[in-house]
């Protein structure tokens, strides 16, 4: 059971370059996540998705754009990458919606904007 | 306010010691928090889940203070490998339901032999 799959996991970046950051997962999960970690900093939302075809802004969204044609795949895409863009990101999945579940998360895209 | 809210550490403990973090909330309608654990490069793994007054497992205790609204992580006998950060974790309510979590920007633990 591979979980939560994100590709690539390390990606340099030239300024005002484009791309996108994978993520699959075999649960079968209806929510799924997109968060950026800064260094010493907390998790933040950028956008997310409670199943095919629906998805919706977070807390740090510009810049960013997703889609999610299957419950499988919902890839992050990266328009005219600026510096401030340089962080880890995560891709996390959830089965569905309420106050309990446990966040699954993939193991992370490291992307540098020089 | 933030949504959720800790003390970043450095906590630098020696083996056997215990040590407690804390979390505050600022949504007082809150029912479910979670501690996340995450170690260096890798992605957060669920620790514990909290849904009443405290949860208990193992070493590990999560306590839950509705009035002052915090919650805290007590570990105790800390070992090497619990040296990590621990992330706080609360749902962001929207009108569908909890969609998704507020984190904390985590307590770095170091555990010292």
């Amino acid at each position: 059971n591979a979980g939560v799959t994100q590709t690539p996991k390390f990606r340099i970046l030239k300024i005002g370059q484009s791309m996108t950051l994978q993520c699959t997962q075999d649960m079968n999960h209806n929510y799924m996540y997109w968060y950026r970690q800064d260094p010493g900093m907390g998790l933040k939302l950028i956008y997310y998705s409670v199943g095919a075809g629906i998805t919706d802004k977070g807390e740090v969204p510009n810049g960013y754009n997703v889609s999610r044609s299957t419950t499988e795949d919902f890839p992050l895409r990266l328009e005219l990458a600026a510096p401030s863009q340089t962080s880890v990101y995560f891709c996390a999945s959830k089965k569905g919606a309420g106050n309990t579940g446990e966040l699954f998360f993939g193991e992370g895209s490291r992307l540098t904007v020089l | 306010r933030k949504e959720v809210e800790q003390d970043p550490g450095p906590f630098n403990v020696p083996e056997g010691a215990t040590v407690a973090f804390n979390c505050t909330y600022s949504n007082s309608a809150s029912q479910s928090f979670f501690w996340y654990r995450q170690d260096c490069r890798k992605e957060p793994k669920l620790l514990m889940s909290v849904y009443s007054s405290g949860n208990e497992d193992g070493r590990f205790t999560a306590q839950l203070n509705r009035a002052s609204q915090y919650i805290s992580l007590l570990i105790r006998d800390s070992k090497l490998s619990d040296s990590a950060t621990y992330l706080c974790a609360v749902p962001a309510w929207r009108q569908t339901g909890a969609n998704n979590l507020f984190f904390g920007t985590g307590t770095r633990l170091t555990v010292i032999p």
